[in-house]
């Protein structure tokens, strides 16, 4: 079972921040944050991971609290094309740990 | 360069029969995952094969199997189908299995979609 919980749905003006929350208050300390999301008929896209530190790449930027139990994704000028559900995932950094998806979050970009 | 492809497209089968689904990873990439996507769940891992030995395994019975072959494509195979395998099922790709601490990005492709009926 998913270890996050995530808003079903979220939607955001274009060209404004999308913020999108995760709370996992059960995560071990030896597991990171990592964050996919979904376009329609399309596979899962990797967007960013971090353990503890704030995270930013040419996608979007991953704050994560001090203690560890929730974070968020912040895409910082959403844009139609970023519609999508996104996936918060807790898991160890090992490429033999499966991805385990919750229900994640619809995220419309509205114009 | 092309990404991960998967074929056919889309399919039907009737209860009963079986299936073989294709994955050609990236060029380069020697891991193969497999998940199955039920209307409005997210991705259900199935199986992860790393130079052509099973690596792991998801809680899915044992009409579901699956193999690597030498150049690194896989294929996924249901018998029995039943209604419950409607799905869309996705190959992802990554470079090596990698190991505690050592992760890799897994891309995926752009899926299956089986209709059981």
């Amino acid at each position: 079972d998913a270890k996050t919980t995530q808003p079903p749905s979220m939607d955001c003006a274009e060209g404004r921040a999308a913020n999108l929350p995760c709370n996992h208050s059960t995560i071990s300390g030896n597991e990171y944050v990592y964050w996919y999301r979904q376009i329609h008929s399309q596979g899962p896209q990797y967007i960013i991971h971090g353990l503890k530190n704030n995270e930013t790449n040419e996608m979007a930027s991953l704050i994560i609290t001090e203690d560890r139990k929730s974070s968020t994704l912040i895409l910082p000028h959403a844009t139609l094309r970023d519609t999508a559900v996104y996936y918060c995932i807790v898991r160890v950094l090992s490429g033999n740990t499966p991805l385990v998806f919750g229900k994640g979050t619809r995220l419309s970009v509205i114009a | 360069d092309a990404g991960v492809t998967q074929s056919p497209t889309h399919l039907i089968k009737t209860r009963g029969q079986h299936v073989t689904l294709r994955c050609s990873p990236i060029s380069g990439h020697k891991s193969v995952s497999w998940y199955q996507q039920v209307l409005g769940q997210g991705p259900q891992f199935i199986f992860q094969y790393y130079e052509k030995e099973e690596r792991g395994r998801g809680n899915f019975p044992d009409r579901f199997s699956a193999r690597q072959f030498p150049n690194y494509s896989s294929e996924l195979n249901v018998n029995a189908l039943l209604l419950g395998d409607s799905a869309l099922y996705l190959c992802a790709s990554s470079l090596s299995a990698g190991g505690i601490g050592i992760d890799y990005e897994q891309y995926f492709g752009p899926g299956t979609r089986l209709t059981v009926t």
